[in-house]
């Protein structure tokens, strides 16, 4: 089974561009989370997504958003990029219950100027 | 407000040491505890605990959690140099989707 992909790995962009990111979750897994991981706060929580309905989000600013398509496949947005929002970004997926694992892609490594 | 802390945050040792890292966490409607290893890139996951006292094993590695006292271990014995890596913990509580971290423990492993 292929696992999670994510494109792409890596990104520059300048302050105030907009970036999108995609994840490709394992076959039959319907939910996508995204975690944002830097070095001063760790790995945190950005929002999840089932079956296309965003279930839970975290304390991001609007300007971070995403979606989920029918396939599974979901993309995350930043709009108005800030130096801050420089950080590794990762998806995981899993098949959607409480207890099941969250299985990670290799992140996309954001850099703003 | 949920709250994972890891200790140590870091620690170097010798290749074929025994090493204990700790995750002790207050999580709302808490349903389980995962760990993970982190090298360069995406955590792998490594184990998923539900139940206290029951120890999971996996090679070197074994975990066990601690549902009264709000704690789990993971240890890894005969270490080698490939152990190298963050270690993460990350209750599992009410909060769909989302597994909220411990700042991780940083273990280096020297030859």
């Amino acid at each position: 089974k292929a696992g999670v992909t994510q494109t792409p790995r890596y990104l520059i962009k300048t302050r105030g561009q907009q970036v999108t990111l995609s994840c490709s979750p394992i076959s039959g897994h319907r939910s996508v989370s995204w975690y944002q991981q830097t070095p001063g706060q760790g790995l945190q929580f950005l929002f999840e997504y089932f079956s296309e309905t965003q279930r839970n989000k975290g304390n991001f600013p609007g300007r971070f958003s995403g979606r989920q398509f029918s396939n599974s496949r979901s993309e995350m947005n930043v709009s108005t990029l800030e130096l801050g929002d420089s950080a590794l970004y990762l998806c995981a997926s899993s098949s959607g219950t409480q207890e099941n694992i969250q299985y990670f892609g290799a992140g996309t490594r954001l850099s703003v100027l | 407000e949920d709250k994972v802390v890891q200790s140590p945050l870091s620690l170097v040792v010798h290749e074929g040491d025994t090493v204990t890292l700790n995750c002790s966490y207050e999580v709302t409607n808490f349903r389980s505890l995962l760990w993970y290893k982190q090298e360069k890139k995406a955590p792998t996951f490594l184990f998923m605990l539900t139940s206290s006292g029951i120890e999971k094993k996996s090679g070197r590695l074994s975990s066990i959690l601690d549902k009264k006292e709000l704690f789990s271990i993971l240890n890894i014995t005969a270490t080698q140099t490939g152990d190298s890596a963050v270690y993460l913990c990350a209750p599992i509580g009410g909060s769909w989707g989302k597994l909220q971290f411990g700042a991780g423990t940083q273990v280096v492993v020297t030859p």
